[in-house]
């Protein structure tokens, strides 16, 4: 089955700079890469997602980029602000194959 | 507005006892989803359902079932709870594949 690592576990930033959080998966049949964000006490939301027709996306501050080749996907979020502070979750899927497979989640702390 | 809502929020239970978690959408989505959230290992899937009278295991089912009797509703049960269920569960829902999941608000579950 699809394997999806996500790295740094935790990352902490100072307001203003830019956060990257890197992932890799294992099956080269996954073609939905969604991002989900989830703050304390909540379920997770999506924030934004790719699928593997384009290499990268962008909604504002927050950007995906996909290289498939390599197999890995990476969430940017731009001149970060506290309410950014969260954790973060990746996850990939392929037709055929429809649930969502997550990775294990980055704290993202915001140092104001 | 629609929603996905859980209930209990919080539960505290003993070794043993069969443990029903209720899980209730108002979108009309055929899909819905039971994952367990533990650290270090993200979200994990229990069991899925595309319509009803459809369910299927994911990657940890073991000691759990559901059942879809309604579009609305995907009920969790734990037949004989045991202390690695511990955890925090959340059920989602989407449309239909590739597609955002929405999330419920999730239950903290404690087995004593």
């Amino acid at each position: 089955g699809e394997n999806v690592e996500q790295h740094p576990s935790t990352l902490s930033v100072q307001e203003g700079d830019s956060a990257v959080i890197k992932c890799t998966y294992s099956d080269s049949a996954s073609n939905y890469f969604p991002w989900y964000k989830q703050e304390l006490g909540k379920g997770p939301q999506l924030i934004i997602d790719i699928r593997s027709n384009v290499g990268e996306k962008k909604d504002q501050r927050i950007a995906v980029t996909l290289n498939k080749t390599a197999k890995h996907f990476s969430l940017h979020i731009t001149e970060t602000q506290p309410e950014d502070s969260a954790v973060y979750f990746c996850a990939a899927s392929h037709f055929g194959n429809e649930k969502l497979t997550f990775g294990t989640g980055t704290r993202l702390t915001i140092i104001p | 507005d629609a929603e996905i809502t859980q209930s209990p929020r919080h539960k505290i239970t003993e070794t043993g006892r069969q443990v029903t978690l209720a899980c209730h959408q108002t979108w009309n989505h055929n899909n819905m989803f039971w994952y367990r959230q533990d650290l270090g290992h993200g979200l994990r899937l229990i069991h899925y359902s595309y319509g009803v009278q459809d369910t299927n295991k994911g990657e940890v089912s073991d000691g759990y079932s559901v059942s879809r009797s309604n579009t609305e509703d995907l009920p969790l049960t734990l037949e004989s709870a045991a202390s690695s269920q511990t955890s925090v569960y959340f059920c989602a829902s989407s449309v239909a594949a590739y597609n955002e999941q929405f999330f419920g608000p999730g239950t903290r579950l404690t087995v004593l």
